[in-house]
């Protein structure tokens, strides 16, 4: 059964930073690409960012890219989002998403954690 | 960016009926869309793909259809679970981009 077990969401002031953390299993992780959407409050999901299986190609929204860093570690069957210079716009709830092909579908998500940057 | 537009934003209806929810995009995505269904609280849930693939383990009763730049995502009969937000999303390039979300609510 494939789950993803997210940690690392919580309160930050801005200007802060959090790393969230997305634990997988029932699956071989490196063979699949990963990806991070967040939804703030009330609105609709929101792409982050994505990685392929293998760490070495990475994408960015614009409203992330230099503040933020997706990174994988096959060998834990974990991906991280290293979040940095956070604002209160970054509130949201984060999932993590598996994507079966590399394709930008996703197939099975994460419970979510929730970020809150806020004073 | 794709922009994508569903409408209607929320939808009222009763278990049994049949509805249509509709996703335009501003450019020709091919057929590389998903659809997602979403509870409060809870994570999306793949329901479709490349427009009109149902994913394992979805019930039949969902159904979609579509190309270029307009889809829809077709509940033949609405059962008690299945109130729920519904969000496209293009895979065509990147970014991807999901549209705002329909919210079907009971009647």
């Amino acid at each position: 059964e494939v789950q993803l077990e997210q940690s690392g969401g919580g309160l930050v002031q801005p200007g802060g930073s959090l790393r969230l953390s997305c634990a997988a299993s029932g699956f071989i992780f490196s063979a699949y690409g990963m990806t991070w959407v967040r939804q703030a409050p009330g609105k609709g999901l929101e792409w982050v960012s994505s990685i392929t299986g293998s760490g070495k190609s990475t994408d960015y929204a614009d409203s992330v890219k230099g503040r933020f860093t997706i990174s994988r570690d096959n060998s834990k069957n974990t991906l991280y989002l290293q979040m940095n210079s956070l604002r209160a716009d970054d509130t949201a709830l984060y999932y993590c998403a598996k994507d079966p092909g590399g394709s930008g579908i996703l197939d099975y998500w994460g419970q979510g954690a929730l970020v809150t940057v806020s004073s | 960016d794709i922009q994508m537009t569903q409408s209607p934003s929320t939808l009222s209806a009763s278990v049994g009926d049949s509805v249509t929810v509709t996703c335009r995009a501003n450019q020709s995505i091919s057929r590389w869309l998903a659809w997602y269904q979403q509870k409060p609280g809870k994570a999306p849930k793949l329901l479709i793909y490349k427009a009109s693939t149902l994913e394992s383990g979805v019930p039949s009763r969902f159904s979609g259809s579509g190309s270029g730049t307009e889809f829809t995502l077709t509940i033949s009969s609405l059962q008690p679970d299945d109130f729920a937000t519904y969000s496209c999303q293009q895979y065509h390039g990147s970014p991807l981009t999901f549209g705002g979300g329909t919210k079907v609510e009971i009647k």
